[in-house]
Parts: C-alpha cells; sequence; structure tokens
C-alpha cells in the first residue's frame, strides 16, 4: 500500500525557516517524481515544487522560487522541502504528492501545516 | 502561468440528478508527446485531495461510473450521471502539461 507521511510543519515567525519532511513506502520511490503542494486555510490548491525520480531536476513556483529549495533521499525514501524567507502567504497545509502517470497526482499524504506568525 | 477556469463556482443538485462542472484553461493543454494532461480531484473537508479523471476521461481504480470526464483544446467537462451523497464537497480540475502546473478555483457541490 502507498503511504506518504509528511512531518515538520510547525509555527513559525516571519522570516524564518522551517524543513519539511515526507516519508514514502509501499512503492519504488526513486522511480517517480514527487511534489509539494499547498493549500491555504480554506483556499485552493497550489502546486509548490517539484522533483524527477533521480533527483536531478527540480522545479518551483514564482512564488517559491529562491526561497524553497526541494530534495530527496532516495536510499531513505524521503523528500524535502526546506522552507525560507517564510511570509504570511506560505501559511498553509503542504501536501507530499506523487506523479503518476505523467502530468498528474495519484497518491496524496495527509498534510502538515505551517502556520506563520509573530 | 496556465490559468484555470471553473464554473460554476458552486452548485447545490438534488440526489439522483445529473451534475456538471466545466473548466477551461487559458492555454491549450496538449503536450509534446500529444498528450492532454488534464485531471480532476474531489476534496472532502478535512481531507487530502482525491483524483478521479486523469488525462481527461481516464477514470481511476475505484472512481463509480458516474464520474465522467471529457473534453478538448481548452475547454473541459467533468460530468455526475446521478449525484450520490458520497459526491458532496469540492471538486478541482487541474493541468500537468506546463509548469508550473495549476488548479481551478474548485467547484463546491452540495445536496439539495
Amino acid at each position: 500500500e502507498v503511504q506518504l507521511v509528511e512531518s515538520g510543519g510547525y509555527l513559525v515567525q516571519p522570516g524564518g525557516s522551517l524543513r519539511l519532511s515526507c516519508a514514502a513506502s509501499g512503492f519504488t520511490f526513486s522511480n517517480h517524481p514527487m511534489h509539494w503542494v499547498r493549500q491555504a486555510p480554506g483556499k485552493g490548491l497550489e502546486s509548490v515544487s517539484a522533483i524527477s525520480g533521480n533527483g536531478g531536476s527540480t522545479y518551483y513556483a514564482s512564488s517559491v522560487m529562491g526561497r524553497f529549495t526541494i530534495s530527496r533521499d532516495n536510499s531513505r525514501n524521503k523528500l524535502f522541502l526546506q522552507m525560507g524567507s517564510l511570509r504570511a502567504d506560505d501559511m498553509a497545509v503542504y501536501y507530499c504528492v506523487r506523479e503518476e502517470p505523467n502530468g498528474s497526482y495519484d497518491y496524496w499524504g495527509r498534510g502538515t501545516l505551517v502556520s506563520v506568525s509573530s | 502561468d496556465v490559468v484555470m477556469t471553473q464554473s460554476p463556482l458552486s452548485l447545490t443538485v438534488t440526489l439522483g440528478q445529473p451534475a456538471s462542472i466545466s473548466c477551461r484553461s487559458s492555454q491549450e493543454l496538449v503536450f509534446s508527446d500529444g498528450n492532454i494532461y488534464l485531471n480532476w480531484f474531489h476534496q472532502r473537508p478535512g481531507q487530502a485531495p482525491r483524483r478521479l479523471i486523469y488525462k481527461v476521461s481516464n477514470r481511476d481504480s475505484g472512481v463509480p461510473d458516474r464520474f465522467s470526464g471529457s473534453g478538448s483544446g481548452t475547454d473541459f467537462t467533468l460530468k455526475i450521471s446521478r449525484v450520490e451523497a458520497e459526491d458532496v464537497g469540492i471538486y478541482y480540475c487541474m493541468q500537468g502539461t506546463h509548469w508550473t502546473w495549476t488548479f481551478g478555483q474548485g467547484t463546491k457541490v452540495e445536496i439539495k
């Protein structure tokens, strides 16, 4: 059974940093591009970042470019999102999502809440 | 970024009646491999989204056949042939052709 479990969400002050993790199981992790998708409270869905299966290619939404870094450790089946210079509009539930097939998301984690407030 | 525009944003349907949601993209969604990466998701309160449809019209395993997707070019539609109580929630279209992948605003479906 495919499982994606996010962790690392916390209350952080504006300008602060946070590292999210996603533990994957139930599939060959390195075979799949992985994504982070976020949802602000009461709002819609926003693709944040993506990484290829071997980690060689990364992609970012313009709203997080230069502040967030996506990475993965295929030996430990883990996905990461390093978040910096956090702003109030980064506050959201962050979902770890598997890409399958191309151009689509099939499995989602339950999400981890990032709160940004002084 | 490609803008995905859904309509209506809210839909109240009688049980057993059909429902239809439209999704329009600001650009053509044909990828270089010839595929159209247009997806539909359903989200219930407090839950992660669940995919219903991928590549315009392919229904996911376990999705009831009362759900169907269609469309081409920049116009796409999700249809529910007979709405059931479990279908309440928010429906999102999403394009996976052009990065940054983008979602529609969501359509909230309620039962009358």
